[in-house]
């Protein structure tokens, strides 16, 4: 019964190629987030969609596309993967209304190792 | 978003209340204080969050001083599997068009048996 889940786990994959991580949140809430966790372990915000729109896009390069085909999900597709794209990538979710509007509840994580 | 500032590591003994500090000196009047914690391997986990009261629930207590500048997130009975990283976080909620959690390092808690 995960209230927030992720897949793949684990991803290894070469340099230049195209890959997807998917996120479905079954908790009913209206904004997704992704955030990316270095080697330093520092946590840093990616994107966050509300009613599927993009309502934050920090200094990610633009071949980091989101794409939400509903409320539920929120998947991050990456092209051309580099290197420096090795990380833990969490999918979170969080209410929108009230001072609640911030707790946010995160996915197991995705490991991306970029060969 | 106000910044925060907490203790790198802290040690606590199992079965023994953890207190963990956070000094938000800046902090305004319309921020809460939210706490996270991250063990090892998984997604970080909503704890706690207080605007001035405090605050209780299943899993910790928030203790926020009457000048709003500290707070102490308190493990009641600390267990080995409390050891974590926990993330003090204080910010507006739904402020602006962006919602997301800035953290920062946090305290590495290591409950010990």
């Amino acid at each position: 019964d995960t209230a927030v889940s992720q897949t793949p786990k684990y991803l290894v994959t070469q340099m230049g190629n195209d890959k997807s991580i998917k996120c479905e949140q079954n908790l009913g809430h209206d904004t997704m987030y992704w955030y990316k966790q270095d080697s330093k372990k520092f946590l840093k915000i990616m994107f966050s969609y509300n009613n599927k729109e993009l309502i934050i896009n920090e200094t990610v390069p633009n071949r980091f596309s989101p794409k939400s085909p509903d409320k539920a999900h929120l998947n991050l597709h990456i092209n051309s993967l580099e290197l420096g794209d090795s990380a833990v990538y969490f999918c979170a979710s969080s209410p929108i209304q009230g001072a609640g509007g911030n707790t946010q509840y995160f996915g197991p994580g995705t490991r991306l190792t970029v060969l | 978003d106000a910044k925060t500032t907490q203790p790198p590591s802290m040690d606590c003994a199992e079965g023994r209340a953890a207190n963990l500090p956070c000094n938000h000196s800046t902090i305004s009047g319309n921020e809460y204080v939210y706490w996270y914690r991250q063990i090892h391997s998984q997604g970080p986990q909503y704890i706690i969050h207080g605007l001035k009261n405090n605050e209780t629930n299943e899993m910790a207590s928030l203790i926020i001083t009457e000048d709003r500048k500290s707070s102490t997130l308190i493990l009641p009975h600390a267990t080995l599997r409390d050891t974590a990283v926990y993330y003090c976080i204080v910010r507006v909620p739904n402020s602006g068009s962006a919602r997301q959690l800035t953290f920062g390092s946090g305290t590495q808690l290591t409950v010990l048996p």
